[in-house]
């Protein structure tokens, strides 16, 4: 069946640093790869998307890698802040008219 | 302006009521949906309209039951609630079947 597992721990990472979450995926094969942010008592905000045929992305301080073949994302924010502080979310999306499967998410700290 | 909102925000009710829950978008966009996200945390699609038509109907009881009266509303109305509903219920939209979903800001469901 299809699975999507994301760090199940919560992440904390020094504030300056780079915190890189994991996403990886098996029985699937997603023409998207989408990440979220969730705040506490909030919906999930979209943040970056990948198509299969991209090996990587960029929005300011955030990237995302996309491996097919190691059916892998890494999802990065370098020079993090306490503000990136919440549950990060990967989604996965077939394509067409199927659904988009979210990851149980993994919850960053980011410590002053 | 508010891009996708939900009423009630909180919903407290007992067990065997019906309720509803309503939804609306106002980005102009084609496809909606209804997810779950329980004390997990865990966010499962329920159902998705397109253009007014269901293209998603997830293992879900047939006492939920989603209504779409135009395309930028999309409610869902809850039969008989059991306590197993309790949870926080997100409407999303996206302009096509694919792509990034916006989120509303939820409806906490309690069942007592």
């Amino acid at each position: 069946s299809q699975k999507i597992e994301q760090n199940s721990e919560a992440l904390n990472i020094q504030e300056g640093k780079t915190a890189t979450l994991t996403c990886n995926y098996t029985n699937y094969s997603p023409a998207y790869l989408q990440w979220y942010r969730q705040d506490p008592g909030r919906g999930p905000v979209f943040l970056l998307l990948i198509r299969e045929n991209e090996k990587e992305k960029r929005k300011e301080r955030l990237k995302v890698t996309f491996d097919t073949t190691l059916k892998q994302s890494l999802f990065h924010i370098t020079a993090s802040q306490p503000a990136d502080s919440a549950t990060y979310l990967c989604a996965l999306d077939a394509g067409g008219y199927q659904k988009v499967t979210f990851g149980t998410g993994t919850k960053l700290q980011v410590i002053p | 302006d508010t891009a996708v909102s939900q009423t009630p925000k909180y919903l407290v009710t007992q067990m065997g009521n019906d309720k509803s829950i309503k939804c609306e978008q106002n980005l102009g966009h084609d496809t909606m949906y209804w997810y779950k996200q329980d004390s997990k945390k865990f966010l499962k699609i329920m159902f998705s309209y397109n253009n007014k038509e269901l293209i998603i109907n997830e293992t879900v009881p047939n006492r939920f039951s989603p209504k779409s009266p135009d395309k930028a509303h999309l409610n869902l109305h809850i039969n008989s609630l059991e306590l197993g509903d309790s949870a926080v219920y997100f409407c999303a939209s996206s302009h096509d079947r694919a792509g990034e979903q916006y989120f509303g800001p939820g409806t906490r469901l309690t069942v007592t």
